[in-house]
C-alpha cells in the first residue's frame, strides 16, 4: 500500500458525460502529480501541484482540468468525455517537488 | 518540450539471462528515476540517481546514470520470474519539477 488513494477505482460513462477523479496524497506529501496510461501504453505526464498551486503541466487536453485544494487532495475533472478517453488515471504523490513519486491504485475510466 | 525514450519496448528472456534497458533523455536531466509496475499493478519506485555517473546496486539489479545526465540504463542479472512487469525511466528536468516517464520496457521472463 503506497498511501495514495484514488477513487472510484472504476468508472464507466457514456460519451459527452463529465466525471471527477479523486486522490488523497500520502500523509505530509505536498505534490500531487496526474497520469494518463492507455492500454499498454506509458505514463503520459498531465499536471503536477504543489501545496496548492500548478507547479508543472503537460500535455493535458483543454476538456481536462484539476485542481488541489487545501487538505492537499486532489481532483481530475474531464469533461465532453470521448471514447479515447477510455484509460488508466494515476495520481501520485512526493514530499516535495523534486523526490520519488508513490503511485495510487489508478482509476479505469471507461467510456462507452 | 522533455522527452524521454525508452528501449527496447519488449523483450522476452529465459529465465537466468540478463537483461538490459536503456533510457534517453532530449535534455539535461536533475535525476532520474525508475520504476517497475507489474501486470495490473501501478508503478512502484525503485532508485533515484542524481550524481553524474552514478551507479547504485540492489540485489540483482544495476542502475547507472550517465556522465552527461541525459541517459540511464537498468541491468538485471540472472533474471527470474518475479521480474515480470514493465521498467519505466522517468527523468527529473533541471528547470522545473516535472516528471517525464518513458515508454517502459516490458519484461517477459520464461521459465
Amino acid at each position: 500500500d503506497s498511501g495514495v488513494t484514488q477513487t472510484p477505482k472504476h468508472l464507466i460513462t457514456a460519451t459527452g458525460q463529465r466525471v471527477t477523479l479523486r486522490c488523497s496524497p500520502r500523509s505530509g506529501d505536498l505534490s500531487v502529480y496526474w497520469y494518463q496510461q492507455s492500454l499498454d501504453q506509458g505514463l503520459q505526464f498531465l499536471i503536477q501541484y504543489y501545496n496548492g498551486e500548478e507547479r508543472a503541466k503537460g500535455n493535458i487536453l483543454e476538456r481536462f482540468s484539476a485542481q488541489q485544494f487545501p487538505d492537499l487532495h486532489s481532483e481530475l475533472n474531464l469533461s465532453s468525455l470521448e471514447l479515447g478517453d477510455s484509460a488508466l488515471y494515476f495520481c501520485a504523490s512526493s514530499v516535495e517537488s523534486r523526490g520519488e513519486a508513490f503511485f495510487g491504485q489508478g482509476t479505469r475510466l471507461t467510456v462507452v | 518540450g522533455q522527452q524521454v525514450m525508452q528501449i527496447p519496448q519488449y523483450q522476452h528472456v529465459q529465465e537466468g539471462e540478463d537483461f538490459t534497458t536503456y533510457c534517453n533523455s532530449s535534455t539535461t536531466l536533475s535525476n532520474i528515476q525508475w520504476y517497475k509496475q507489474r501486470p495490473g499493478g501501478h508503478p512502484v519506485f525503485l532508485i533515484q540517481l542524481v550524481k553524474s555517473g552514478e551507479v547504485k546496486k540492489q540485489k540483482r539489479l544495476t542502475f547507472q546514470f550517465g556522465e552527461a545526465k541525459k541517459n540511464s540504463s537498468l541491468h538485471i542479472t540472472a533474471t527470474q520470474t518475479t521480474d515480470v512487469g514493465t521498467y519505466f525511466c522517468a527523468g527529473r528536468e533541471t528547470s522545473g519539477s516535472r516528471l517525464t516517464f518513458g515508454e517502459g520496457t516490458q519484461l517477459t521472463v520464461n521459465p
